[in-house]
């Protein structure tokens, strides 16, 4: 079965970066694009972008452009999302996510709570 | 950016009720291929999000059918009949059709 498995929850200093991992398993990695969103507490839900593990391309929002950075690993299934220059605004829980070909989102991982404090 | 406006932002209902939420958007979702990618997600509290209906009217795999989705162009609605404890939390609506993909702020169905 799919499984997409988050890294655990981090503490970060404001300015500082971190990186989010999301490991995928249960089917062909390289078959599907993984996306993130981000869900600051209490609130909505918003695309950051996804990647194409096959080929490494990728497609932000432009919101996110300067914000995040996706990458994958094929050798262990792992899609990451490094977050930079961080500030309060950016704690949230951030989810990597993955479509079943004509349908929606399908498949989700647990999420991963990001707090930025000093 | 398209943006999803829904309503209300809160829908208290009696179990066994129907409930209604709708999903208005600044521009036409219809893509250029002839699809609509509107989809709706509900959010359990604690829980990620999971996939209810796509492409407007499509229900996922295992979801009930007493969720309905229908609409078209930019004006789309949730129906839930008979609502049950398991489907009380939040929703959102969701579109895919203009890139950056963009959520609606999310409707909560809550016990009265």
């Amino acid at each position: 079965q799919v499984n997409l498995l988050q890294s655990g929850a981090a503490l970060v200093k404001p300015g500082a970066s971190v990186k989010l991992s999301c490991k995928a398993s249960g089917y062909t990695f390289t078959d599907y694009y993984i996306h993130w969103v981000k869900q600051s507490h209490g609130k909505s839900l918003e695309w950051i972008g996804y990647i194409n593990p096959n080929s490494g391309y990728t497609n932000y929002n432009e919101k996110f452009k300067s914000k995040a950075t996706l990458t994958v690993d094929k050798s262990t299934n792992t899609a990451y999302m490094e977050l930079s220059r961080l500030t309060s605004e950016d704690s949230a829980t951030y989810y990597c996510t993955r479509i079943i070909r004509g349908t929606g989102f399908a498949y989700w991982g647990q999420g991963t709570l990001v707090t930025v404090s000093s | 950016d398209v943006v999803l406006t829904q309503t209300p932002v809160a829908q208290p209902v009696t179990l066994g009720d129907q409930a209604s939420i709708s999903c208005r958007s600044s521009q036409s979702l219809v893509h250029s291929n002839g699809n609509t990618y509107l989809e709706w997600y509900l959010q359990k509290p604690g829980q990620s999000p999971q996939l209810l209906i796509y492409k407007v009217s499509n229900r996922f795999s295992g979801v009930p059918d007493r969720f309905i989705g229908s609409g078209s162009g930019s004006d789309f609605t949730l129906k839930i009949s008979r609502v049950e404890p398991e489907d009380l939390g939040v929703y959102y609506c969701f579109q895919a059709t203009h890139d950056p993909y963009t959520f609606g702020a999310g409707t909560k169905l809550e016990l009265k």
